[in-house]
């Protein structure tokens, strides 16, 4: 069936410094990709999306690219912010719109 | 974005008790409700799809009987744990799909509801 594999944390960074968070899937069809964020105390909100092959999802400085031949959505981030502290979600929505997800990986961006 | 309203947003109950969880989106119409469970430390692992108008789809190992869930409007679903026990303690998150509009089919989610169950 469908499934996300997705980085273990925490993930402690300083701030400025570079993040990927790797996302791997598996998936029978076209997939589209997710990433979500879950702020401290606040509900899951989406921060970004692909639908197909090599489409590059960005938002906030985010980036993630949707390689099926890795079967990969790693997030990536320049320079993490205070701000950016939160825990993470890769999702795949299959063939019969039902959506999966990683087990989150909580980031903690120190100054 | 577009909003789903989920409430009680914390709910502490004594052990035999039903408890009712609502999920409401405010400025969309949904279809199709999702509800998920949230374990400390974990990921959302989904209970149920919610479907307006008709009985919803379970996921192996959720109890149907446990977990009711009523959809009987667009934008309204209810999720009412019965007979609730120390161990439904959790964190239940509903997530609504948009119906038309420029956010067809995406998914939005209500900030999550912590359930205590003494």
């Amino acid at each position: 069936g469908d499934s996300v594999t997705q980085m273990e944390g925490p993930v402690t960074l300083s701030e400025e410094a570079f993040l990927t968070i790797n996302c791997t899937y598996t998936a029978t069809g076209y997939p589209s990709l997710f990433w979500y964020v879950q702020y401290p105390g606040e509900g899951l909100q989406l921060l970004l999306k692909a639908t197909k092959a090599d489409d590059k999802g960005s938002n906030k400085g985010f980036e993630a690219t949707y390689r099926k031949e890795t079967t990969s959505f790693h997030l990536e981030k320049g320079s993490v912010q205070v701000s950016d502290s939160a825990v993470y979600f890769c999702a795949l929505r299959g063939a019969g719109n039902q959506f999966y997800f990683g087990t989150g990986t909580s980031l903690t961006v120190i100054p | 974005g577009a909003v789903v309203s989920q409430h009680p947003s914390w709910v502490i109950c004594k052990s035999g008790t039903s408890v009712k969880i609502e999920c409401r989106s405010l400025d969309f119409q949904a279809t199709t409700m999702f509800w998920y469970r949230q374990f400390p430390k974990q990921s959302l692992m989904l209970m149920a799809t919610s479907n307006e108008g008709s009985k919803a789809t379970y996921e192996q190992g959720v109890e149907k009987d446990k977990f009711l869930i009523n959809h009987a409007s667009l934008t309204l679903s209810t999720l009412t744990v019965t007979s609730a026990h120390p161990e439904d303690s959790s964190f239940y998150i509903c997530s609504a799909k948009a119906s038309g509009g420029t956010q067809n089919g995406e998914l939005f989610f209500g900030e999550g509801s912590r359930l205590t169950v003494l």
